[in-house]
């Protein structure tokens, strides 16, 4: 069965500090990798996505990907209360339509 | 523009009922899936389809129904036979390219 796996949390950081999420996976011919993020009752929303190893930055977010170690970690820079939300880490199963696994997710809590 | 459209945001069932929640998208999208999350817990697939007339089992199958006989729908039934039908369930769509999905806004089913 392959697998996501992340840290239920909850992670509680300051405003403006760094946050670490981190995610690592079962199935090393994995080429793909998602981040969701997902408000309370609310459906989840694409943030980042990486295919290569190293690191992808968008804004305040940062994703990095270390296939040898079936590693991948999403970085939130100046951490906002508005970032308080569920991350969920996804990778495909693979074929053409790249069916989704989904790690549990991690919840963060951005503090005043 | 362009998106999902779930049906409707709430609904209750009681015993012994079958309800069917509807997922409709603009697109494009040739592949369709059908989630379902718990509290607190990850996504589970219940059913996908990459193809008109065609679609095939996720985890958690047993219980519900699908059918896709137009590209932009991809309705799901809840039977009788599901004995713990009380969650979030979630329509997402992709194309065919590693672009991830896009979700609908959910649906959130109680059995009274």
């Amino acid at each position: 069965q392959k697998e996501v796996e992340q840290n239920s949390g909850p992670l509680s950081v300051p405003e403006g500090a760094i946050a670490s999420l981190n995610c690592t996976y079962s199935d090393r011919g994995s080429q793909s990798f998602f981040w969701y993020r997902q408000y309370s009752g609310k459906s989840p929303e694409l943030i980042m996505f990486i295919y290569s190893n190293g690191d992808k930055e968008d804004g305040r977010f940062t994703a990095q990907l270390n296939k040898a170690s079936q590693y991948v970690s999403l970085l939130i820079r100046d951490s906002q209360p508005s970032d308080s939300a569920t991350y969920l880490c996804a990778v495909p199963l693979g074929g053409g339509y790249n069916k989704l696994i989904f790690g549990a997710g991690t919840r963060l809590a951005v503090h005043p | 523009d362009g998106g999902i459209t779930q049906s409707p945001k709430y609904l209750f069932r009681k015993e012994g009922q079958n309800v069917t929640l509807s997922c409709e998208q603009n697109l494009n999208h040739d592949a369709m899936y059908w989630y379902r999350q718990d509290p607190g817990q990850g996504l589970r697939l219940i059913y996908y389809s990459q193809i008109v007339n065609d679609f095939q089992k996720g985890d958690i199958a047993e219980g519900y129904s699908v059918s896709r006989e137009k590209k932009e729908s991809f309705p799901l039934t809840v039977t009788s036979a599901q004995k713990n039908p009380t969650a979030f369930y979630l329509c997402a769509s992709s194309d065919r390219g590693q672009n991830g999905y896009t979700f609908g806004s959910g649906t959130r089913l109680t059995v009274v």
